[in-house]
This record gives structure tokens, sequence and C-alpha cells, in this order.
């Protein structure tokens, strides 16, 4: 069984559509991360958050740990936010307890 | 700062052979990691150090060893390479071994192995 689960696996959208991704983990955590990996493969951390809703652009990540759901918005969605958006949940301790999601594949269409 | 640089960006070996990918960034972070992904599956660890001198293995960590004698540098070595460590394998450094702190990641390697 997974330890994290992203849905959808993949997204088509509109350009200006308003986006929502979700990632639902089975163990506690104290932080979880979310990246964008980039068409070309490269990878950036997007957020870093223990609770409640952190905004940056048009981008809002939400958690709420005791219910172990996350979710990443995107407000009026542009062709160039199309990444592989990933959910890493940190366990705690060393780094060797971030896991991740398998990723969700947006395509914003123009 | 070049952050987190990865060589080489492609690679191809036959079964058997052995090969290192190096890592190294100029952030003076003190957590580097290495991972591989495949396609259908998360990010998976293969090794972490906390700091120079001091490594540790991850979730799949057979096949791979690593050192870490500088800050900067931590390269990935395959011992004797086998198709199923056909993968891309990246790089990754924190300042600290947090949960806090913002993870940097290389650009990738694409190994195949034949």
């Amino acid at each position: 069984k997974n330890e994290v689960e992203q849905s959808p696996q993949n997204l088509t959208a509109q350009e200006g559509e308003f986006i929502t991704i979700n990632c639902s983990y089975s163990v506690g955590i104290s932080a979880l991360h979310w990246l964008q990996q980039h068409p070309g493969g490269g990878i950036v951390s997007l957020f870093m958050l223990s609770s409640g809703k952190k905004k940056h652009g048009r981008l809002i990540a939400t958690i709420n740990i005791q219910e172990k759901h996350s979710s990443l918005h995107i407000t009026a969605s542009h062709p160039r936010d199309s990444a592989v958006y990933i959910c890493a949940p940190w366990r705690g301790g060393s780094q060797g307890n971030l896991i991740f999601g398998k990723g969700t594949k947006l395509s914003v269409k123009p | 700062n070049a952050g987190v640089t990865q060589t080489p960006k492609f690679q191809v070996l036959k079964t058997g052979q052995s090969m290192t990918l190096q890592c190294a960034q100029d952030m003076n972070h003190e957590y580097m990691s290495w991972y591989r992904q495949d396609p259908g599956m998360g990010l998976r660890l293969i090794h972490y150090s906390v700091g120079a001198g001091i490594t540790d293995q991850g979730e799949v960590p057979n096949g791979y060893n690593v050192s870490r004698s500088t800050t900067e540098d931590f390269p990935l070595r395959l011992l004797s390479a086998a198709p199923s460590q056909t993968s891309v394998y990246f790089c990754a450094s924190s300042a600290t071994s947090g949960s806090a702190d913002t993870q940097y990641f290389g650009p990738g390697t694409r190994l195949t192995v034949l």
C-alpha cells in the first residue's frame, strides 16, 4: 500500500481554469513539501508547510495534518504551469523520512 | 551560485561496468541525498549524508556506494551496473536535515544500462 496517494494522476485543463491537486498520506508527519518537475526533468521546491495555508503568486497550498491531507491549487492556470507536481510528506527526523507521491501530471492548453 | 550540479547528464553503460555519478553544491549545505526516479514510481532515496564523513542508507541502497569527504561533493558509485539500475538519478541538498528546509535538486542524470 502506498503511503502517499496523489489525485488525479493526470489532469488536462484549459488556460485560465482553477486547478486542484490532492495529496493524502497514511503516516504521521511533521511537514509536507510540494515540488514541481518541469517537462525537461528539473525539480524545484514550491512549498513546505506544516499547518494552514501558504500562497506564492498564483499557487496556494493547504494542509490538514490531522486529516492527513494536503491540496495544491493553481489559480488562473497558464500553459507554463504544465508540469508534474509532486507531494512529499516528511515523517520527521532525518532526511531518510521524506517520502514522495508519484506525481500529478498537469497539462494546461491555451 | 550554481546550486546543485550533476555530471554527466546522460550515460550509457554495459552490464557489469562501474561508474561514478558526480554531485556538487556550492551553498554550504549540511545535507545531501541521492534519489532515483523510475516510471510510475515516486522518487526513492538511495543514500544520504548529514555532513562530511557521515553517510547512511536510504530505501534502495543495494548496488550503490557513496562517500562524503567534503561538504560540497557527494558522488554516487555504481559498483557493477545492472539493467535494473536504468533510471534517472537526482542529487539534492538542503541546509540541514530538518523538514523545514527547502530542498534543492540537481538537473538529473539519465542512466541506461544495456
